[in-house]
């Protein structure tokens, strides 16, 4: 594999489940992040990791729990979601921080559906 | 203030013919990288190119150029030659040296090639 995996694919969920999307980068990145995409709405920065660390929390509610038990594996943990929680939901891998000359590479993203 | 800002949301272009999406940016930091990315209905965001500010000459990637007017604070994206397959959305995002840590990304231009 190379690049940014997520899985899955496509997720359904009901507001009382339990889920979690995972993804894996292959480039050996040290920084890892959640986007949330909504139609016709700008990227949400969700969550940034650096070097397994917590770096940005985006005001996030806490019905989404980040994990990073490595520089190469995050999570999304999902529990009691909404209806407006429904996105493309991607992650995001990129080298050193500064200077600000690396760009993320995406993964292809998880279609969320919550009934 | 908008960190990023795209006026087009949707744009038309004959195939073969060469076309420019706007992208203007808002920053006080005299370190920073601009990037686009392309996001077909797939729903995967791919890097195309990247502009530092410190950066003479305005970068090109095969078809693609930007054209970076900084005391404008614009970095439009240029398709030369545009395919069938340049249909897509697609978003400017900018990264700041001091707080590296974020990508601010506009709300995209949905760029469809007529045949």
């Amino acid at each position: 594999e190379t690049g940014v995996t997520q899985t899955p694919r496509h997720l359904v969920m009901g507001m009382t489940n339990k889920k979690s999307l995972k993804c894996e980068q292959h480039l050996g990145h040290n920084a890892m992040y959640w986007y949330k995409q909504s139609a016709k709405k700008p990227l949400e920065l969700m969550f940034v990791y650096n070097f397994k660390e917590q770096t940005e929390n985006n005001s996030v509610p806490s019905r989404f729990s980040p994990e990073c038990p490595n520089s190469s594996h995050l999570f999304l943990h999902l529990h009691t979601l909404q209806p407006e929680d429904s996105a493309l939901y991607l992650c995001a891998s990129s080298q050193d921080f500064r200077p600000p000359i690396y760009e993320q590479y995406f993964g292809p993203g998880t279609r969320l559906t919550v009934t | 203030a908008q960190k990023i800002t795209q006026t087009q949301p949707g744009m038309f272009v004959q195939e073969k013919e060469a076309v420019t999406l706007d992208c203007t940016y808002d920053t006080s930091d005299p370190s920073y990288g601009l990037f686009w990315y392309k996001q077909p209905s797939s729903g995967e965001m791919i890097f195309l190119i990247y502009q530092g500010s410190y950066d003479q000459q305005n970068a090109t990637e095969g078809r693609y150029s930007l054209n970076f007017q900084k005391a404008r604070k614009s970095a439009n994206l240029v398709i030369s030659a545009s395919q069938l397959g340049d249909s897509a959305m697609y978003f400017c995002a900018m990264r700041e040296g001091d707080s590296g840590n974020q990508f601010y990304f506009g709300t995209g231009t949905s760029l469809t090639v007529i045949p």
